[in-house]
């Protein structure tokens, strides 16, 4: 089964820091990856699919980026409201989704 | 406004059943793909199982096979999740998620409920 890790699994950043949030598959997924946003409590938020195809209503501060095997998420200038929990996943076959990265405030 | 509201979580103990109800509003059941994603407490996201619009294709992750049957009601607009022979490892928040129109047509969740809390445990 294919395997999805992020990396960092914790990232410390400031308001304002630009933020890449990295997303690797253990075989090729061509572009067959979403992103999810995840405050506590909350249910998950998409913002990205296809790799880089931005969800409406998403500020365009967030990114994505890659194919294959290596995906990013890039939050360009990191405002209050972006301190959360995100998810890849990939939906190929067998869906699956990555451990999870959290940014939290430095 | 699209909404999902999840139902029929609770306690049970191991080997026993539960069915879980995704009741939405806000938009035409029938046209989308529905899922059920789950959440462990304090551990990260699962998807479960999907289904189809007019339930002729069903899909499941390796764990639930067998055990677990998605199905929906259209003209009730509702998606259930049966849950048969429950396992501890089973205790998580269950979300309900809008799918597609088509495959790979948008996002693959897109709209998801609040949740229902399934605990298995004796």
């Amino acid at each position: 089964d294919i395997q999805m890790t992020q990396s960092p699994s914790t990232l410390s950043a400031s308001v304002g820091d630009r933020v890449t949030i990295t997303c690797r598959a253990s075989q090729s997924i061509n572009s067959w990856l979403a992103w999810y946003q995840q405050k506590p409590g909350k249910a998950p938020k998409v913002l990205i699919y296809k790799a880089s195809s931005l969800e409406s209503g998403v500020p365009s501060r967030f990114s994505g980026g890659g194919s294959g095997t290596e995906f990013t998420l890039t939050i360009s200038s990191l405002q209050p409201d972006d301190f959360a929990t995100y998810y890849c996943q990939r939906y190929n076959n067998n869906w699956s989704f990555g451990q999870g990265t959290k940014v939290e405030i430095k | 406004e699209v909404q999902l509201v999840e139902s029929g979580g609770g306690l049970v103990q191991p080997g026993g059943s539960l069915r879980l109800s995704c009741k939405v509003s806000g938009f035409s059941l029938s046209t989308y793909w529905m899922n059920w994603v789950r959440q462990a407490p304090g551990k990260g996201l699962e998807w479960v199982a999907n289904i189809n619009q007019d339930g002729s294709q069903k899909y499941y992750v390796d764990s639930v096979k067998g055990r677990f049957t998605i199905s929906r009601d259209n003209a009730k607009k509702s998606l259930y999740l049966q849950m048969n022979g429950l396992r501890a490892d089973d205790t998580a928040l269950y979300y309900c998620a809008r799918g597609w129109i088509a495959p790979a047509t948008g996002p693959p969740l897109h709209s998801w409920g609040q949740g229902t809390l399934v605990t298995v445990s004796s």
